[in-house]
């Protein structure tokens, strides 16, 4: 059985600081990571997609890194602003799965002004 | 620069009614994809659809539910009768020829059934 796990669930950081969070999932037949940001009424933004082991990203303030061989990546955030505060989803590819994302519980960033 | 749309934003529906959610994905994406996060769970898969026929579907995708494409723009979803645990946000999400990464979301449409 696939699974991704997002960690922590919620977390709440002063405007100014940095933060990270992590997403975890099968290291086997791995095909490619999403991260997708969040807001509620609004669409899933698409943030970053990695495919090869020790991929980082870069997107502003946010930037991401993958392992593939242990599972896991990282989600970084420097310098928290309040539009910062959202869901953070990662998804995977799992080659084999066949069109379809597997999902991660989401974390909740909430920026505190 | 072109979105996905979903329609209604919410819905709210008794247990054994039928409703449908509609979707408009960006025009010249080929792949279409049907999720849902019941309040609290993970987003789920249900269902991709190309060239006009189902190419997977989840567990969660049984006799009660359907999709069609029925006229080259919209992308339906439809609950034949609704059961509580239904209640959800339903995403639609399509995805460009060529890419086997990218999937752009609807902003969902929340289903409430009573």
């Amino acid at each position: 059985i696939l699974n991704v796990e997002q960690s922590p669930q919620s977390l709440h950081v002063q405007e100014g600081d940095s933060t990270n969070f992590t997403c975890s999932f099968p290291s086997s037949n791995f095909y490619a990571l999403h991260w997708y940001r969040w807001e509620t009424a609004k669409s899933p933004e698409a943030l970053f997609v990695m495919t090869l082991n020790g991929d980082e990203k870069k997107k502003g303030r946010i930037s991401a890194t993958l392992n593939t061989k242990e599972g896991y990546s990282y989600l970084y955030i420097k310098g928290s602003q309040p539009e910062d505060s959202a869901t953070y989803l990662c998804a995977q590819w799992h080659e084999g799965s066949n069109y379809q994302l597997i999902w991660g519980a989401g974390t909740k960033l909430i920026i505190k002004p | 620069e072109p979105e996905v749309t979903q329609t209604p934003s919410h819905q709210v529906t008794q247990m054994g009614q039928e409703v449908i959610l509609r979707c408009v994905p960006i025009s010249n994406h080929l792949y279409f994809y049907w999720y849902r996060q019941i309040l609290g769970q993970k987003v789920e898969f249900l269902v991709s659809f190309y060239n006009n026929e189902i190419s997977e579907k989840s567990e969660i995708f049984d006799d009660q539910f359907s999709v069609e494409r029925p006229d080259g723009s919209n992308f339906t979803l439809k609950i034949r009768s609704t059961k509580l645990e239904d209640s959800a946000m339903y995403f639609c999400a399509s995805r460009p020829p060529g890419s086997w990464y990218e999937q752009y979301f609807g902003p969902g449409t929340r289903l409430t059934v009573t």
